[in-house]
Order: structure tokens, then C-alpha cells, then sequence
């Protein structure tokens, strides 16, 4: 199995803010990565796929990037509809997700 | 426009098995460009997968769960299914089912878009 984990695990920050978190693969898992956007009561939003292609629709704010065993999301500029929980999850071998990063207001 | 429904028992009593169904529209579940899933999220937690249907009908499960899901489709529904067996308080969750991209060279297992999620207590 391939294990994802993500740091940090909370996260507070402020409008404006450049945020990154950080997800890392067990085993190589080359580019197959995608990262999800989940507000509360609501079902996870795809934002980032081939751990840097930006779903169309998604705001050029957020960015991804890695390949092997680590990876990254940036959002450059934190909006008020940012503060959310953001999950990594691969593609490489069966299935699985980070743990979640919870971005909260500072 | 693609959505997804889920739907099934709210209440599942211990080692009892728990159905749910996924009703999709707006796209016929036997496009070969994706596959069909189903995650779950326990209260509080973060995101576990549990399986995929292609489809073709083919199956890929969670190892932890493998012997006691399964996962079907009804083409002529166009909904896909999935039933996980032996349930204890640990099988409490959101479910949800989603698209998934089948593999390709430019996209390939990611999950877009996902239902709305079905909470599913087990308790006696």
C-alpha cells in the first residue's frame, strides 16, 4: 500500500498569505497525484490533477507541484473562500489520500 | 450536467450488510473514459477509498476491505452499487460515490465529481 502524509496537519494563515502544504508518498508514485479542496458539510472539489495541471475552473491562485515522493500546493494569495480542508491523494497503485490539512483563520 | 446521487439505509445494525446505490445522470456509466467509485469519510476523519467499477464491469477494492465489499453496476439503471458485509461501528461514515478518470496519458484517477455523500450509522 501506498501511504500519503501530509504536513502540516492544521494550518493557520490570514487573506493575503502565501500558503504551501506539503504531501509525501511512500514509494515513487512519479506525477500521479492530485490534490482536493473539502469545506465543511460539502463533498471534496478537484483543484489540482498530474500534480500540477489545474482543473479547469479553478483559480489560478492555487498551484502543485513534485514528482516521486514529494509534493506541494501553493496557494499564492489566500482568498476568504480558501479556508477549507485540502487532501493529496495518488493514482500511481490502487488508490489512497493524505490525512487532510485543515486551513484555518488565523 | 454530470451529478451524482447516493442513496440507502441511514441505520445499519452490526454485522448486518450495508447497500447503497449511486444514481448518475447526465452521463451513461458504461463510457469507457471513466470509472466509478465509492469513498468514504468517518466523522471527524479524512478521506479512506474503498473500490472502482470500470465500465466493463471490472472491480479494484481497498485491500482492507476486499473481503467484504462489493461493487456493481445496473447498466440499464445506470447506476453502480456497492455492498460491504459483516458492518461494525467502525463502517459509520459518509459515503460517497464519485467519477473517476480512467487511465490515460494525460488524466487518470482522479475523482470528479463526487455525490453529495449518504451519512450511514451502524448501531444496534
Amino acid at each position: 500500500d501506498i501511504q500519503m502524509t501530509q504536513s502540516p496537519s492544521t494550518l493557520s494563515a490570514s487573506v493575503g498569505d502565501r500558503v504551501t502544504i506539503t504531501c509525501r508518498a511512500s514509494q515513487n508514485i512519479n506525477i500521479w497525484l492530485a490534490w482536493y479542496q473539502q469545506k465543511s458539510g460539502k463533498a471534496p472539489k478537484l483543484l489540482i490533477y498530474r500534480a500540477s495541471t489545474l482543473e479547469t475552473g479553478v483559480p489560478s491562485r492555487f498551484s502543485g507541484t513534485g514528482s516521486g515522493t514529494d509534493f506541494t500546493l501553493t496557494i499564492s494569495s489566500l482568498h476568504p473562500d480558501d479556508f477549507a480542508t485540502y487532501y493529496c491523494q495518488q493514482y500511481h497503485s490502487y488508490y489512497s489520500f493524505g490525512q487532510g490539512t485543515k486551513l484555518g483563520i488565523k | 450536467q454530470l451529478q451524482l446521487q447516493e442513496s440507502g439505509p441511514g441505520l445499519v445494525k452490526p454485522s448486518e450488510s450495508l447497500s447503497l446505490t449511486c444514481t448518475v445522470t447526465g452521463d451513461s456509466i458504461i463510457t469507457t473514459a471513466y470509472y466509478w467509485g465509492w469513498v468514504r469519510q468517518s466523522p471527524g476523519e479524512g478521506l479512506e477509498w474503498l473500490g472502482t467499477i470500470s465500465s466493463s464491469g471490472d472491480t479494484l477494492y481497498n485491500p482492507s476491505l476486499k473481503s467484504r465489499l462489493s461493487i456493481s453496476m445496473d447498466t440499464s439503471k445506470n447506476h453502480f452499487s456497492l455492498t460491504l458485509s459483516s458492518v461494525t461501528a467502525a463502517d459509520t461514515a459518509l459515503y460517497y460515490c464519485a467519477r473517476v478518470h480512467a487511465p490515460g496519458v494525460v488524466r487518470g484517477g482522479e475523482f470528479d465529481p463526487w455525490g453529495q455523500g449518504t451519512l450511514v450509522t451502524v448501531s444496534s
